[in-house]
């Protein structure tokens, strides 16, 4: 399968722990982002990558939580010092923008991965 | 102040009916509209739209944008259970540089 894959699929973790999850995009793509979704929600934007470079952070990126793209392949979302509101699916998609271009971020078709499901009790 | 609305937000058909979604956004400087399909996981890619009045088409499921009015359609005609899911809107604007889905239409399509 050379979709966009995470792991784990599915987290339980207590309150205040730290967790991580990852992604592995699409081989060729060099954007990255990542997305969160509660019950009967649309997924909400949080962060992206172009290559290694994290560009953009949504508002909705509190302080705990980081993500790296480090040789700009994989990436991964960490969530310190977990809240129950932290409860939801987190989803990866990747996407491939033209190379040497600078384009606007959301301009390329973004192909999602299952999702990691995470609780907090 | 929701950026981009469908309706409805959730609807129970049977087999063989035809079903049309609907997707309004309010955005400065649009740029793209993408319907995407999420059934248990992930959202898969349906159609990407830009030019008004351009129909797109994949077998049963076939999209229009209309922005004049600020709206997409999405119409699934002769249903199976198969197209059970929920279909999500995402309007890409601000250039490009933003992005933001819509909270979904749960489609329930019954035997």
């Amino acid at each position: 399968d050379t979709g966009v894959s995470q792991n784990p699929r599915h987290k339980i973790t207590k309150r205040g722990q730290n967790v991580t999850f990852r992604c592995d995009p699409i081989s060729e793509h060099n954007r990255l982002y990542w997305y969160r979704q509660t019950l009967g929600q649309g997924p909400e934007f949080l962060t992206y990558f172009q290559n290694e470079a994290q560009l953009e952070k949504s508002r909705l990126l509190s302080d705990r939580f980081s993500a790296e793209r480090p040789k700009g392949s994989f990436s991964t979302l960490e969530i310190q010092r977990t809240e129950q509101g932290d409860s939801a699916m987190y989803l990866c998609a990747s996407s491939l923008s033209p190379v040497g271009q600078r384009a606007a971020p959301h301009t390329d078709t973004q192909y999602f991965g299952p999702g990691t499901r995470l609780t907090v009790l | 102040e929701d950026k981009v609305v469908q309706s409805p937000l959730s609807l129970v058909v049977h087999e063989g009916d035809t079903v049309t979604l609907n997707c309004s956004y309010e955005v400065t400087n649009f740029r793209s509209l993408l319907w995407y399909k999420q059934e248990k996981k992930a959202p898969t890619f349906l159609f990407m739209l830009t030019s008004s009045g351009i129909e797109k088409k994949s077998g049963r499921l076939s999209s229009i944008l209309d922005k004049k009015e600020l709206f997409s359609i999405l119409n699934i005609t002769a249903t199976q259970t198969g197209d059970s899911a929920v279909y999500l809107c995402a309007v890409v604007w601000n250039y490009g540089q933003n992005f933001v889905f819509g909270p979904g239409t749960r489609l329930s399509v019954l035997p």
